[in-house]
């Protein structure tokens, strides 16, 4: 299953709202996942099951989406969420990830 | 904390092997399947292979199938990734990821936490 994110590199400024795109080659229901990650950092969950907010995560982060199209959504961006993020299909073997999208300050 | 901390990277020549270790620890290490990701420098993440929690089912990404094992010894909580015949392209930090669920018949699941890393170069 192959995912498409779009776009691949979005600039934007603090207090912005922005919107990642996530298509899947073929139908995954939720079993999708956006994860988030810094420079030099490991990769951190955000998203899972398409719409659920990992514990921990601002609530400015949310997820919706079903099948083949998929939207993360940063309500308000602090200067902590630039970062280069990540989908992620957990429907079936093997696993596969979005190509990225990379999220630059403005 | 649920922590995981991989060891075993390193540089490699081409057709050279490495066994990737990751250490688990403060979770029941034998309820969970855990999973290898990679990046190659400045690239995105590639998942690379699962392993349920008995040990018993293993699924690998076509680009490794063949070549790699996963592996787990649940009486040290440890999971293995032994790499054989390695290539220019292996080169990449390799994480473990510990795959939690939820859900009853259908399971929904996620990769929480993510080790640091290890890093693996393969060059002559």
């Amino acid at each position: 299953i192959q995912l498409t994110q779009s776009p691949s590199f979005l600039s934007a400024s603090v207090g912005d709202r922005v919107t990642i795109t996530c298509r899947a080659s073929q139908g995954i229901s939720s079993y999708l996942a956006w994860i988030q990650q810094k420079p030099g950092n490991a990769p951190k969950l955000l998203i899972y099951a398409a719409s659920t907010l990992q514990s921990g995560v601002p609530s400015r982060f949310s997820g919706s989406g079903s099948g083949t199209e998929f939207t993360l959504t940063i309500s308000s961006l602090q200067p902590e969420d630039f970062a280069t993020y990540y989908c992620q299909q957990l429907n079936s073997y093997p696993y596969s990830f979005g190509q990225g999208t990379k999220l630059e300050l403005k | 904390e649920v922590q995981l901390v991989e060891s075993g990277g390193g540089l490699v020549q081409p057709g050279g092997s490495l066994r990737l270790s990751c250490a688990a620890s403060e979770f029941t290490f034998n309820t969970y399947a855990m999973s290898w990701v990679r990046q190659a420098p400045g690239k995105g993440l590639e998942w690379v292979s699962a392993i349920s929690g008995s040990g018993g089912n293993t699924y690998y990404a076509d680009s490794v199938k063949g070549r790699f094992t996963i592996s787990r010894d649940n009486s040290k909580n440890t999971l293995y990734l032994q790499m054989n015949s390695l290539r220019a392209e292996d080169t990449a930090l390799y994480y473990c990821a510990k795959a939690n669920y939820y859900g009853s018949g259908d399971y929904y699941y996620w990769f929480d936490p993510w080790g640091q890393g290890t890093l693996v170069t393969v060059s002559s």
